[in-house]
């Protein structure tokens, strides 16, 4: 069964640098993933998908702070330079027979 | 600029009905799949249906199967949800998403790279 497995939480300070870790479940280890954000308040938004190879495409408008990566089973996200509208909910997504979403991590900026 | 922006919400009571749409615009409607992904208050989203480009496939999450009705008009650039039978775990914020380019009969994968502002949908007496 495909499953996206995301820690609940997150924290690191402002202007520091967080990285965001989602881990496909046990023989999904090729497929891709999308990374998207939720503020408070707010719908999501596509921030980016990023392959099994670590190559990642990031939506228009995307800043160069975000970037992706990826290693065997585990999607990351990484946010530089962290700014307040930071904080918020980030999920990881993917495709099997239908969408699959992640669990959610709440990053916290401190 | 891809826009999409959802219609339809509002209260209704359990077992009534209701009628979602989303107008597409700023790009080539009639190439993509589309989604609806929902996200019940204080909850992650949740995948609801897809439809391809053709709406030659459409698929349903099993939790609405037999009661949600996914079709789309290309000539419209439109989306819509018939929503039947509702019941309190319906309640949610209901978004359409694009999905993948298709080329033919295929569709590539659905990412969500596009999502609209979303519609609220409460199911209560």
């Amino acid at each position: 069964q495909l499953v996206l497995t995301q820690s609940p939480s997150a924290s690191a300070s402002l202007g520091a640098s967080v990285k965001l870790t989602c881990t496909l479940s046990s023989g999904h280890s090729n497929y891709a993933i999308a990374w998207h954000q939720q503020q408070p308040e707010k719908g999501p938004r596509y921030l980016m998908k990023v392959n099994s190879d670590g190559g990642h495409t990031k939506g228009d408008g995307i800043p160069d702070r975000f970037s992706g990566s990826s290693s065997g089973a585990e999607r990351y996200l990484t946010i530089s330079s962290l700014q307040s509208e930071d904080e918020a909910d980030y999920y990881c997504q993917t495709w099997g027979t239908g969408g699959v979403f992640g669990g959610g991590t709440k990053l916290t900026v401190l | 600029e891809v826009q999409l922006v959802e219609s339809g919400g509002g209260p209704v009571k359990p077992g009534g009905s209701l009628r979602l749409s989303c107008a597409a615009s700023g790009f080539t409607f009639s190439r993509y799949s589309m989604n609806w992904v929902r996200q019940a208050p204080g909850k992650g989203p949740e995948w609801v249906a897809y439809i391809s480009s053709s709406s030659s496939d459409i698929y349903y999450a099993d939790s609405v199967k037999g009661r949600f009705t996914f079709s789309r008009d290309n000539a419209k650039n439109s989306l819509y949800l018939d929503m039947n039978s509702l019941r309190a775990e319906d309640t949610a914020v209901y978004y359409c998403a694009r999905g993948g380019f298709c080329s033919g009969n295929r569709c590539y994968y659905s990412y969500f790279d596009s999502w609209g502002q979303g519609a609220l949908v409460t199911v209560s007496t």
